[in-house]
């Protein structure tokens, strides 16, 4: 069946421009996750949706950072004012319950570039 | 503050040998952990985690409290084995809310 999918794969941006990242989750998955890669690094956690609501955005690293779930389903990550240091991969996970020991099944990522 | 360590960065092993990937684990409650994998090429996965005691590909994880250690083995390493691992741990807040951190990974290599 689909897994989780994540567009654009590949995203390069000068620095101070505003990008938007999508997930499309796993159809009727309740929680979603974003994370942030470095290169070299394990995914860090951002922020975490059940259905429409944002329960925990202490992981964004600033306001810049802007994520929304406005049905429940597909997700949107925008960055505002890109930095060189938010290039990294940004993981989108799901998982069917709604707690996050559930298993989360990612998606791709899409990897950033800031010039 | 909560954390999950993984000491090494590359592990090289001939195929065949034994297998065991570090993980130590820094929390005040009662830890669940995670091993998750990521092939070439592939997305992250779950392994295995330590509540279910169970073997997926050969691959065991013993929690182990006193030593704060939650480390990934098999006992004869095959080349299909060879991914970045990375141990994960879950945070159980106040109010009940949940959720994981994960360590910076292992490159396990495998030399035929």
């Amino acid at each position: 069946g689909a897994g989780v999918s994540q567009s654009p794969r590949y995203k390069v941006a000068k620095r101070g421009q505003d990008v938007a990242l999508r997930c499309d989750p796993i159809s009727g998955h309740v929680s979603l996750f974003w994370y942030q890669q470095a290169l070299g690094q394990g995914p860090e956690f951002l922020t975490y949706f059940q259905n429409e609501a944002q329960l925990d955005k202490s992981g964004l690293p600033s306001d810049r950072f802007f994520a929304e779930r406005p049905e429940g389903s597909v997700s949107t990550l925008k960055i505002q004012r890109t930095q060189q240091e938010d290039s990294a991969v940004y993981l989108c996970a799901s998982s069917s319950f709604g707690v996050p020991r559930e298993t989360q099944y990612f998606g791709p990522g899409t990897r950033l570039l800031v010039l | 503050a909560q954390r999950v360590t993984q000491p090494e960065k590359l592990l090289s092993v001939f195929k065949g040998a034994p297998v065991e990937l570090k993980c130590n684990y820094s929390y005040s409650g009662s830890p669940e952990l995670f091993w998750y994998v990521q092939y070439s090429r592939q997305r992250l996965q779950l392994l295995l985690r330590h509540i279910s005691r169970e073997s997926i590909k050969g691959f065991t994880a013993d929690l182990n409290k006193g030593e704060t250690s939650f480390h990934l083995k098999k006992p004869f390493a095959q080349e299909e084995d060879s991914a970045m691992y990375y141990c994960a741990l879950l945070l159980t807040y106040s109010g009940g809310y949940q959720k994981v951190t994960f360590g910076t990974g292992t490159k396990l290599q495998v030399i035929p």
